[in-house]
């Protein structure tokens, strides 16, 4: 089944910089790839997802970008803002029931 | 609408002890989850309803059951509370079975002593 591995688990970053988290996957035929952020007592809620056909995708400062060739994908926040601070995970699947998520990256914006 | 809800959001069960959360949703959706969480392990899948009268075992079921009452609910019982059980379980729904954002609900936060 897919294996997914996410990094780093854990990024601390000044308010305004960038934060990347990594994501890497083992199964090619995945081709559906979404975020969740999750702040602390809350639900995880999807911020972005990207398709296999698609190598980049944009929301304002959210970005994913996806190299099916190496099997990774990366979630890039610009311009970071102290409400950005939460968990994020990475998940890669084929239908829905088989969904691998990442253990998750705690992201900390320090103003 | 209110998404995806479950109850309870907090128990306390002894070993041995049995208990049903519940979950609905109000999206029409056609496939509901059911997850559990613990540190540094990321969202496991425990079981999956891809559409209303069918359940199948997800990632980790052992020690779960669920039952697909309607399009709306589906609940996870389980028989005989362990403390390896202690954990985060979240319902979800999505529309489809295949490149659909899933919803989560709240959240129950269930510890076995």
């Amino acid at each position: 089944g897919e294996n997914v591995e996410q990094h780093p688990s854990t990024l601390s970053v000044q308010e305004g910089d960038s934060a990347v988290i990594k994501c890497t996957y083992s199964d090619s035929a995945s081709n559906y790839f979404p975020w969740y952020k999750q702040e602390l007592g809350k639900r995880p809620q999807l911020i972005i997802d990207i398709r296999s056909n698609v190598g980049e995708k944009k929301d304002q400062r959210i970005a994913v970008t996806l190299n099916k060739t190496a099997k990774h994908f990366s979630l890039h926040i610009t311009e970071t803002q102290p409400e950005d601070s939460a968990v994020y995970f990475c998940a890669a699947s084929i239908y829905q029931h088989d969904m691998r998520f990442g253990a998750g990256t705690r992201l900390t914006v320090k103003p | 609408n209110a998404g995806v809800t479950q109850t309870p959001k907090f128990q306390v069960l002894k070993t041995g002890q049995s208990m049903t959360l519940q979950c609905a949703q109000d999206m029409n959706h056609n496939s509901m989850y059911w997850y559990r969480q613990d540190p540094g392990m990321g969202l496991r899948l425990i079981y999956y309803s891809a559409s209303e009268g069918t359940t199948d075992k997800g990632e980790v079921p052992n020690g779960y059951n669920v039952s697909r009452l309607n399009k709306r609910e589906f609940s996870l019982r389980l028989e005989s509370a362990a403390p390896s059980q202690t954990s985060v379980y979240f319902c979800a729904s999505s529309a489809g079975t295949a490149g659909n954002t899933i919803y989560f609900g709240e959240g129950s936060w269930l510890t076995v002593v």
